[in-house]
């Protein structure tokens, strides 16, 4: 099993600028998030999703959109991108409450700067 | 404010010691707990949970002990190698849920002296 993806690796873009950052899991899990890691700040829930074609909010949503077409795949997307944008961006699954398994597993992450 | 904390942001200890991380919950309906490792570059990496339902959690060289008396969560790591040299956060749900739903405290650096 490959886990959870994430592409790209590293990300510089420009004030502005859009682009999408791609998780796909091979588990079968229903429940995917985005976090973002900041120095000082630890992981912060951007957005998360209990299954396909449901989203939700977390703590710091603001500049960000998701969408889940597929149990698989949960991409971020950045519209316009802004420097307090500049993190490193983890994707996470897991099964859901209850389940036989509910460890979140992260990805390895994506390095994104905005100059 | 952040529900979940750490006492030290550094730990330093000796190669073949034992460590102990704490951390601090505030939100008694917290039910669920887990315990995070990050080496540098790297993503989150699962080490051992526990449930409000038990004290103690055993798995290979590390320990999680939970006092809910005192909303405290240990690890325990003992004798320590080199390649335990890493970021640790604790998350919890305070939602009394599972994994979904999960707070982050900021870290505790292990860092592990030869």
């Amino acid at each position: 099993n490959a886990g959870v993806t994430q592409t790209p690796k590293f990300q510089v873009l420009k004030t502005g600028q859009s682009m999408t950052l791609q998780c796909a899991q091979d588990m079968n899990h229903e429940y995917m998030s985005w976090y973002r890691q900041d120095p000082g700040m630890g992981l912060r829930l951007i957005h998360y999703s209990v299954g396909a074609g449901i989203t939700d909010q977390g703590e710091v949503p603001n500049g960000y959109n998701v969408s889940r077409s597929t149990t698989e795949d949960f991409p971020l997307r950045l519209l316009s991108a802004a420097p307090s944008q500049t993190s490193v961006y983890f994707c996470a699954s897991s099964y859901l409450q209850g389940s036989r398994d509910e460890k979140l597993f992260f990805g390895s992450g994506t390095q994104l700067s905005v100059l | 404010g952040e529900s979940v904390g750490l006492h030290l942001p550094t730990l330093s200890v000796q190669e073949g010691d034992n460590s102990i991380i704490n951390c601090a919950y505030s939100n008694s309906a917290s039910d669920y707990f887990i315990w995070y490792k990050q080496e540098s570059g790297k993503g989150p990496q699962f080490i051992i949970d526990i449930r409000s339902n038990m004290d103690k959690r055993q798995g290979q060289r590390v320990t999680v002990l939970l006092n809910k008396t005192v909303k405290h969560l240990s690890l325990q790591i003992a004798a320590t190698q080199p390649g335990d040299s890493a970021v640790y956060f604790c998350a919890e749900n305070p939602f009394g849920g599972g994994a979904d739903g999960l707070t982050f405290g900021k870290g505790t650096h292990l860092i592990i002296q030869p």
